[in-house]
């Protein structure tokens, strides 16, 4: 079993809709989660950051952990066209530059 | 404030050639870290430095690969004798500390193409 598990998608979705992105995890030690926002050919830029459980909101993205479960989710409302991207998931138990990520989820929204 | 700074940001090499990767991080940052990503992969930890130490190493490959972050001047990854399966997209992260509350910024990426 992987350490981070993550639908690669594609997923496609209409202007407008919720979106939600999904990872589970197998490493009970895992205390930082994080989501990431990658366009293509660019880096990683952080979107949502959350120690351990409870959920975060920032406008249009709420992120929700849930440890006992090992499952963290990223909603995006009213999403956008320029939402279109590749989200990935990422999580640590310490220091936060040593990540384990998730291998993405393609999103595409669609005008 | 220049975010972090990788080049190059595309470099071909021949198999049994080197290949040097550079990554200035942030005004102040002193911690740096490196990641691969293979085609449809996600990102894969290789090193974490600070300023002339390697703290963790155990993403790298234990041969060919090295990396070091100097008193003066960028952080380097090195590859020597790269091999078509070194193709990737290699990142630099950096970070102020290592505390929670500290986001670490990635820089664009070098990709690179052994032919």
């Amino acid at each position: 079993q992987k350490e981070v598990e993550q639908d690669p998608g594609p997923l496609s979705v209409p202007e407008g809709a919720i979106v939600s992105l999904n990872c589970t995890y197998s490493n009970s030690a895992f205390q930082y989660f994080m989501w990431y926002r990658q366009y293509s050919r660019k880096g990683p830029e952080l979107l949502m950051y959350t120690y351990s459980s409870g959920n975060k909101e920032d406008g249009r993205f709420t992120a929700q952990v849930d440890k006992s479960s090992k499952y963290i989710s990223l909603f995006i409302r009213d999403s956008q066209p320029s939402d279109s991207a590749t989200y990935l998931c990422a999580m640590s138990g310490g220091s936060q530059g040593n990540l384990i990520f998730g291998k993405g989820t393609k999103l595409s929204v669609k005008p | 404030n220049a975010g972090v700074m990788q080049n190059p940001r595309h470099l071909v090499r021949r198999r049994g050639q080197e290949a040097r990767l550079r990554c200035s991080p942030m005004k102040g940052h002193s911690h740096v870290y490196w990641y691969r990503q293979l085609p449809e992969e996600g990102l894969k930890f290789m090193v974490y430095l600070q300023k002339e130490n390697i703290i963790d190493e155990s993403g790298m490959p234990k041969e060919r690969f090295s990396a070091e972050f100097p008193k003066e001047g960028p952080s380097i990854l090195r590859i020597q004798q790269v091999v078509r399966g070194d193709s990737a997209a290699y990142f630099c992260a950096s970070s102020l500390t290592t505390t929670r509350d500290t986001e670490a910024f990635f820089g664009q990426g070098t990709r690179l193409t052994v032919v």
